[in-house]
Parts: structure tokens; C-alpha cells; sequence
């Protein structure tokens, strides 16, 4: 069972270039989420989508954005990276209620210099 | 904005010990989780609980939900090595709101 996939695992950018974190998922879950987790921290959102073709901004949205055109797939983009954007990214889904267990990829740990 | 204060922040116990760490928020939630998260890896569900006053018991470890449903704990009894690692609460709101927010965990490490 993939469950969660996240692409790549390891990145390490230079200041103000882009990139797109990939996640799949293969559950059918309605609900996605993307967090970064920074050292010593928890999880905080960024984005989050209840469903294909809709998303809403999380507690830390600014320099990302979104996109969910299926219900597999919720690409996080990085556009001009800043090396306050060095951090672990995790994507993870849940079924439709909330309440209901999520489940998390392995996570994108990713370098800004 | 919900929030999740979790306490304590480091714990460092010896094998055997028991122990309970705690999340409390301001606000009221229709479902709180506990998750265990080790290193490299994702975090991974222990529990779900969802009513007020619930008790959960999975082996050594016991969790509680808060009447007012604002608060958990977890407890862990004779905890051993294999327990090290960073347990998160999350709470999850209620009707229209879909977002599942965490705490800042609670770093446990038990020594042999």
C-alpha cells in the first residue's frame, strides 16, 4: 500500500528560486493538508483542500501556493524561496470526516541557501 | 485560530517510569488525536477520541478527553525505550471547519 507519497525527499535551493513539492495519495481521501514542522516545533498549516478544486489558507500561507485539480494529487509550490522557508514539509490525507485519522507522507526536508 | 498548548515540552524519564503529558486549548473541540512521530518519519495516529470524559486505553498508554472537550492527556505507564519519540495532539474543529490543528508536541525520551 503507497498510502502517502511525497517528492523529492531531500532539496536544497538557492535564495529566490521555485519548486513544487509533489504528494499523491492513493486512499481516495477527500481531505488534504500540507504542514512544515521546523525544529523543536509542531506541525503548522499552510494549505489545506477538502476536496478537487478547492483549497483554503492555512495558519502559514505566505510564499506558497496550492493547487488540487484531483483528488490524488495536492502539489505545493515555493515561488522565490527564502531561507525562512528552510523546514520539513509534510503532506497528509483523511477521509471525509474530520476527526478521522490522517495519514502523513515521510516528509520533504528542504534547505534554503 | 485554535490553539494547542502542550506541556510538558522535553521529558527525560528512566525506563519504568510512569508519566503524563498534557493538551490544553482555549477552544472547544469536536475531536482531539494523539500522534507519535519518530525520527525521518511522519507523524502516525495512537488514538481519536470524541466525546467528552472519553478514557482510551491502548496497552500502557491511557488517554483522556476533557468533559469541556478543551483538553488531553496521555499517560504512559512503565514506559520503555522504545516509547522515545515526539508525541503531537491535534484537534479538530467542528461543522464547517476542516482543519486539523497540532500542538507543539511533547519530546519524550526514556532512558534504559
Amino acid at each position: 500500500n503507497a498510502g502517502v507519497t511525497q517528492t523529492p525527499k531531500f532539496r536544497i535551493l538557492k535564495i529566490g528560486q521555485s519548486m513544487t513539492l509533489q504528494c499523491t495519495q492513493d486512499m481516495n481521501h477527500n481531505y488534504m493538508y500540507w504542514y512544515r514542522q521546523d525544529p523543536g516545533m509542531g506541525l503548522k498549516l499552510i494549505y489545506y483542500s477538502v476536496g478537487a478544486g478547492i483549497t483554503d489558507k492555512g495558519e502559514v500561507p505566505n510564499g506558497y501556493n496550492v493547487s488540487r485539480s484531483t483528488t490524488e494529487d495536492f502539489p505545493l509550490r515555493l515561488e522565490l524561496a527564502a531561507p525562512s522557508q528552510t523546514s520539513v514539509y509534510f503532506c497528509a490525507s483523511s477521509p471525509l470526516r474530520v476527526g478521522t485519522e490522517a495519514f502523513f507522507g515521510q516528509g520533504t526536508r528542504l534547505t534554503v541557501v | 485560530t485554535q490553539l494547542l498548548e502542550q506541556s510538558p515540552q522535553f521529558l527525560s524519564i528512566q525506563e519504568g517510569e510512569n508519566l503524563t503529558v498534557y493538551c490544553n486549548s482555549s477552544s472547544v473541540f469536536s475531536s482531539l488525536q494523539w500522534y507519535r512521530q519518530e525520527p525521518g518519519e511522519g507523524p502516525v495516529l495512537l488514538v481519536t477520541v470524541v466525546t467528552g470524559g472519553e478514557v482510551k486505553k491502548l496497552k500502557r498508554l491511557t488517554f483522556q478527553f476533557g468533559d469541556a472537550r478543551k483538553d488531553s492527556s496521555l499517560h504512559i505507564t512503565a514506559a520503555q525505550p522504545g516509547d522515545t519519540g515526539l508525541y503531537l495532539c491535534a484537534g479538530g474543529g467542528g461543522g464547517s471547519n476542516y482543519k486539523l490543528t497540532f500542538g507543539k508536541g511533547t519530546l519524550l525520551t526514556v532512558n534504559p
